[in-house]
């Protein structure tokens, strides 16, 4: 078993629509949880860090961590064609260097 | 733009060529890290630097030598690399490794190996 489990898409949705991205994990000592968007071509760009269970909003995205059931989200409201691109999960113990990525979404958005 | 500079942005190069890869930030990380992306997958950390000294290589072959040479700058010297090398090399940094800070990512250099 993965430690982070990703669904890889891809998957396709029309403009507009809420768009919800999960990663499930096993190890319980992960404490940080980011988010990245990773355009084709370019490097991965940091969309959300989180910590601790609950929600954090910043402009149409919205990350969700539940440690309780090892589940992270990110969703999208008002999805845009410029929202097409690969999601990827990141998460990491206190004290460790190494990022554990989950394997990426890709999303397309339909105009 | 990213703040994390990485050239050249593509690399054309044979099996017996020597070439670089250099990164910049200038964040005032102290941490900075050489990652591997193939098509479709995550990247793959590669080596981490702290404070300009080699703290982590992943058990990565020889034919890859990175050189942390200040604060700001990250390079990684290729030499007789193999067709399998190709792939997308991405430089990160942080503030410090070990604490829970984000990594943030230039954009690569797309190397193809002939």
């Amino acid at each position: 078993q993965k430690e982070v489990e990703q669904d890889p898409g891809p998957l396709s949705v029309p403009e507009g629509a809420i768009v919800s991205l999960n990663c499930t994990y096993s190890n319980s000592a992960f404490q940080y949880f980011m988010w990245y968007r990773q355009y084709s071509r370019k490097g991965p760009e940091l969309l959300m860090y989180t910590y601790s269970s609950g929600n954090k909003e910043d402009g149409r995205f919205t990350a969700q961590v539940d440690k309780s059931s090892k589940y992270i989200s990110l969703f999208i409201r008002d999805s845009q064609p410029s929202d097409s691109a690969t999601y990827l999960c990141a998460m990491i113990t206190s004290g460790t260097y190494k990022y554990i990525f989950g394997t990426g979404t890709r999303l397309k958005v339909l105009a | 733009d990213t703040e994390v500079t990485q050239t050249p942005k593509h690399l054309v190069m044979g099996m017996t060529n020597k070439k670089s890869l250099k990164c910049e930030q200038h964040m005032g990380h102290r941490a900075m890290y050489w990652y591997k992306q193939k098509a479709k997958k995550p990247p793959e950390l590669m080596f981490v630097y702290s404070y300009e000294k080699l703290s982590i290589n992943e058990s990565v072959p020889s034919r890859f030598s990175p050189e942390c040479p200040n604060s700001s700058l990250l390079n990684l010297h290729l030499h007789a690399l193999q067709p399998e090398d190709s792939a997308l090399y991405l430089c990160a940094s942080s503030q410090r490794l070990g604490l829970p800070q984000p990594q943030h990512f230039g954009d690569g250099t797309r190397l193809s190996i002939l």
